[in-house]
């Protein structure tokens, strides 16, 4: 079974300084893995994804993740926060292969709040 | 990517009615997907819906609560059968292969 954990429910972080949010995932399987971003009253937006492909992912609105296989992590940066960015982050897991295929699993949810 | 939209967007509904939530997309796709957000809380998906044959549903769900239509691959309903003011949460459906994208959401709250 597959599996993520967000570490940090919330995170807080000046306008200007880095942001960092963490995920672990567990998969049995070579995974794929998402980040996603839901701001107040509205859908997900894909940030960025990692398809087994380049291990440093970037995304939309300056964000990048680096895909870790030895520490099983997909952490979400971004050098400089922005009042914008202020929302709640999804990291997600789906399988490869199988009758699982494209289904995602989430983590917890990280809420970001950005202070001027 | 595709755009996906959802009608309604939000809906105050009394225990016991149902409600059907439709999910559009701008292209054709194979995978579709049905995702329920509690308050406060994060995804947990609620069954693949399926192309010309009967929706697959994970575990906790079941077709009769949750009935799923997907006549084409652009379309898809899931209703919300005898609802209880636990059913209120957000409804989302996605689409896509290797990537999912996801619909606005139904807010749904049950008095």
């Amino acid at each position: 079974a597959q599996s993520v954990t967000q570490l940090g429910s919330h995170v807080s972080v000046s306008e200007g300084a880095l942001v960092l949010l963490r995920c672990n995932y567990s998969s049995s399987v070579p995974p794929y893995l998402f980040w996603y971003v839901q701001y107040p009253n509205q859908g997900l937006q894909l940030l960025l994804k990692y398809t087994s492909a380049a291990t440093l992912v970037k995304g939309i609105n300056g964000f990048e993740a680096e895909f870790k296989k030895s520490e099983t992590s997909f952490h979400l940066t971004k050098p400089s926060a922005h009042m914008s960015d202020a929302a709640e982050y999804f990291c997600a897991v789906s399988y490869t292969g199988g009758t699982s295929y494209g289904k995602l699993t989430f983590g917890q949810g990280t809420i970001l709040t950005v202070h001027p | 990517s595709a755009v996906i939209s959802q009608k309604p967007s939000r809906d105050i509904c009394q225990r016991g009615t149902s409600l059907t939530i439709q999910c559009q997309v701008d292209s054709q796709v194979t995978m579709m997907f049905w995702y329920r957000q509690q308050p406060g809380q994060s995804l947990t998906l609620i069954a693949t819906a399926n192309q010309g044959s009967e929706a697959t549903y994970e575990s906790g769900f079941v077709i009769d609560k949750f009935p799923i239509s997907r006549p084409n691959l652009t379309f898809s309903t899931l209703t919300v059968s005898n609802m209880s003011p636990e059913d209120s949460s957000i409804y989302l459906c996605s689409a896509g292969e290797r990537s999912q994208y996801f619909g606005p959401g139904t807010r749904l709250l049950v008095l």
